[in-house]
């Protein structure tokens, strides 16, 4: 397996706290990405990085910020949590033109 | 925008037969397509890539085609296995300068037995 690390892996918060979910590699691989996954949506990117502070919005960055101050960490910030981010969110990383290797996952819960 | 579509959110097959998953993009600038599969409960595990100087490409069971005039690529898996049953995902990345990796909405592949 790709040495790639998400925390937690469960997380039930409430509305309106802020969230952090970390992606840890040990792989030196220079892009990471943050996921979410969603019945009837697939995977729908939220942010990535192609490198230390070089961070990107995917097609649903509205109400996430991320952060990328070492190469292995890799931050997903939920500022004020919503019940419509409710989801499973993946991380992955990669070397560039070539695949990608996901996490196991976070499955995170706003009431 | 979705700029990677996968039309068909299921398919059932029988086993031993083929089981062919189709996958369009819009985007021109797609330079390079790959297949995941996802079991319940797991991260994504790639299957399979082809660049976009290439129309064909097999890995064992698993065959993916490449169309790109009319944007549209094709995984085929033979036979069909029962531990194939699973959620397939297309992902294409582009000549943009950064990696960016997009997603289609899956497929949902069930072999029976």
């Amino acid at each position: 397996d790709a040495g790639i690390t998400q925390s937690p892996r469960h997380k039930v918060t409430e509305t309106g706290t802020p969230v952090t979910l970390r992606c840890h590699q040990t792989e030196n691989h220079r892009y990471m990405y943050w996921y979410r996954q969603d019945p009837g949506h697939g995977l729908r990117l939220i942010h990535y990085s192609y490198g230390v502070k070089d961070t990107d919005k995917g097609e649903v960055s509205d109400g996430y910020s991320v952060s990328r101050s070492k190469t292995e960490d890799f931050l997903l910030t939920l500022e004020s949590a919503t019940s419509s981010q409710t989801s499973v969110y993946f991380c992955a990383i990669s070397r560039g033109k070539t695949e990608a290797f996901f996490g196991q996952g976070t499955r995170l819960t706003v009431v | 925008d979705q700029q990677v579509k996968q039309n068909s959110p299921s398919l059932s097959v029988q086993e031993g037969r083929i089981s062919i998953l189709n996958c369009d993009y819009t985007n021109s600038m797609f330079d390079y397509f790959l297949w995941y599969k996802k079991y319940p409960a797991e991260g994504p595990t790639f299957l399979i890539s082809i660049s976009s100087i290439k129309d064909k490409n097999e890995d064992g069971r698993f065959t993916v085609f490449l169309n790109k005039s009319a944007k549209h690529l094709s995984l085929h898996i033979v036979p069909s296995q029962p531990g194939d049953s699973a959620v397939y995902f297309c992902a294409a990345l582009g000549n943009f300068g950064n990696e960016k990796l997009t997603f289609g909405t899956g497929t949902r592949l069930t072999i029976i037995p």
